[in-house]
């Protein structure tokens, strides 16, 4: 069962302009949100988080925004640099349990 | 402590022999998490560790798999009789003690079955 969506398997962007990566879910329990990046080769790497108390998570170029009542995520970047193509993973984890549920990812392509 | 850790990074295994891989975690992590990735696929949950304790295991873990994390820190994941749709990428991650917290990922293992 799918329980955290990105239904986009695909993104491309022109360098400097906006990326925004979208996420749903489907469990109401999940109350912490994750991005991570992951580059061919790698491991997933962290990149923002957000929880369900929050509407808004704010580092740098990188915005997560969540809708918890359309249990829906974003992540914006901007400005969008070419270091920034890479799969981007949605996660989310429930309050009493532990484990993390990835979404499939987006790959992001950010041309010059 | 440089982050997570796993070895080998990659294996090549003929089909029907056993493998075993091995996570290192944050020193100070508690909880340890065992993934599968297969290509275009997120992260898909194996197992979950909190110290030595084997907390949660997905149905994706067939009873060939099995995974042990014996003194509460390294942990090992074992295939028994691999198959070639066991080829894929296993992620181990490890996490704080405590709360919400992200997840540090090691580079995986990737096992190739011939």
């Amino acid at each position: 069962d799918q329980q955290v969506k990105q239904n986009s398997p695909s993104l491309s962007v022109q360098e400097g302009r906006i990326s925004i990566l979208n996420c749903d879910y489907t469990n109401s329990m999940f109350d912490y949100f994750l991005w991570y990046k992951k580059y061919p080769a790698e491991g997933p790497t962290f990149l923002i988080s957000i929880s369900s108390i929050k509407d808004k998570n704010e580092d740098g170029r990188f915005t997560v925004f969540l809708n918890k009542s359309a249990k829906h995520l974003s992540l914006h970047i901007v400005p969008s640099q070419p270091g920034d193509s890479a799969v981007y993973f949605c996660a989310a984890s429930p309050l009493r349990n532990n484990d993390m549920r990835f979404g499939a990812g987006t790959r992001l392509t950010v041309k010059p | 402590d440089t982050g997570v850790s796993q070895n080998p990074r990659h294996k090549i295994t003929k089909r029907g022999q056993n493998v075993t891989f091995r996570c290192d975690p944050i020193s100070e992590h508690n909880r340890l998490y065992w993934y599968r990735q297969t290509l275009g696929q997120g992260p898909e949950f194996l197992t979950y560790f909190q110290n030595e304790a084997q907390l949660e295991k997905s149905r994706l873990l067939s009873d060939r798999f099995s995974a042990e994390r014996p003194k509460g820190s390294f942990s090992t994941l074992e295939i028994q009789r691999t198959e070639q749709g066991d080829s894929a990428m296993y992620l181990c991650a490890s996490r704080g003690r405590t709360g919400n917290t992200e997840a540090f990922f090691g580079q995986g293992t990737r096992l190739t079955v011939v």
